[in-house]
């Protein structure tokens, strides 16, 4: 099976813009989480979604939101971009009726907000 | 709150020799999972191994074990027979209200040295 992949990899988004990031699953998962990584916070869980609905949030401001489509797909968006949005996101998918809560990620999106 | 605690920023460890990563947790819960993941420099992260809170034997996959001792919520990594590709953070990360939300500690990270 394939993994999860994100898109895009990299991106360079400017102070007050906005940007969407993609997610896309190991085929069979519906559960799609999304997570930060920045160095001075570390790894914090942003959102989860399963059968296109938000399950758990994370604490983060309303500037950022998700959605999931109903292939499982996910986005994720940030609008009013800050400098301290800069970080590696990293998208996780959970098989589907799991009890275990093991999590695959994907390789991440590095969004460099200048 | 729930938090993961990892004492040690970096270790160090020569090849096949054995090294073991701390980690405490703090939760009122009485289940839920804990797991290790390890992060090489691609920032790829990867599912090393897992422990059910309810299962009093410890985890195992192949070189990698853990000591789970729930009364003190503690939850060590042991990397056996220490290979150059062992390098990486690892870091501990329990789930959050027996959901998919996981709470991350900082990481240790690992060198392994010839």
């Amino acid at each position: 099976k394939a993994g999860v992949t994100q898109t895009p990899r990299y991106l360079i988004k400017t102070r007050g813009q906005q940007v969407t990031l993609s997610c896309s699953p190991i085929s069979g998962h519906r559960s799609v989480s999304w997570y930060q990584q920045t160095p001075g916070q570390g790894l914090q869980f942003l959102f989860e979604y399963f059968s296109e609905t938000q399950r758990n949030k994370g604490n983060f401001p309303g500037r950022f939101s998700g959605r999931q489509f109903s292939n499982s797909r996910s986005e994720m968006n940030v609008s009013t971009l800050e400098l301290g949005d800069s970080a590696l996101y990293l998208c996780a998918s959970s098989p589907t009726g799991g009890t275990s809560y093991e999590q695959y990620f994907g390789p991440g999106t590095r969004l460099t907000v200048t | 709150a729930q938090t993961v605690t990892q004492s040690q920023p970096e270790m160090s460890v020569q090849e096949a020799e054995t090294v073991t990563l701390s980690c405490t947790y703090d939760t009122s819960e009485s289940d839920y999972y804990l797991f290790w993941y390890k992060q090489p420099p691609s920032r790829q992260m990867i599912l090393v191994i897992r422990q059910e809170a309810y299962k009093q034997q410890n985890a195992t996959e192949n070189r990698f074990s853990v000591n789970f001792q729930k009364a003190a919520k503690s939850f060590s990594l042991k990397i056996s027979d220490s290979q150059l590709g062992d390098a990486a953070m690892y870091f501990c990360a329990h789930n959050s209200n027996s959901g998919y939300a996981l709470n991350f500690g900082k990481g240790t990270s690992l060198l392994v040295t010839p």
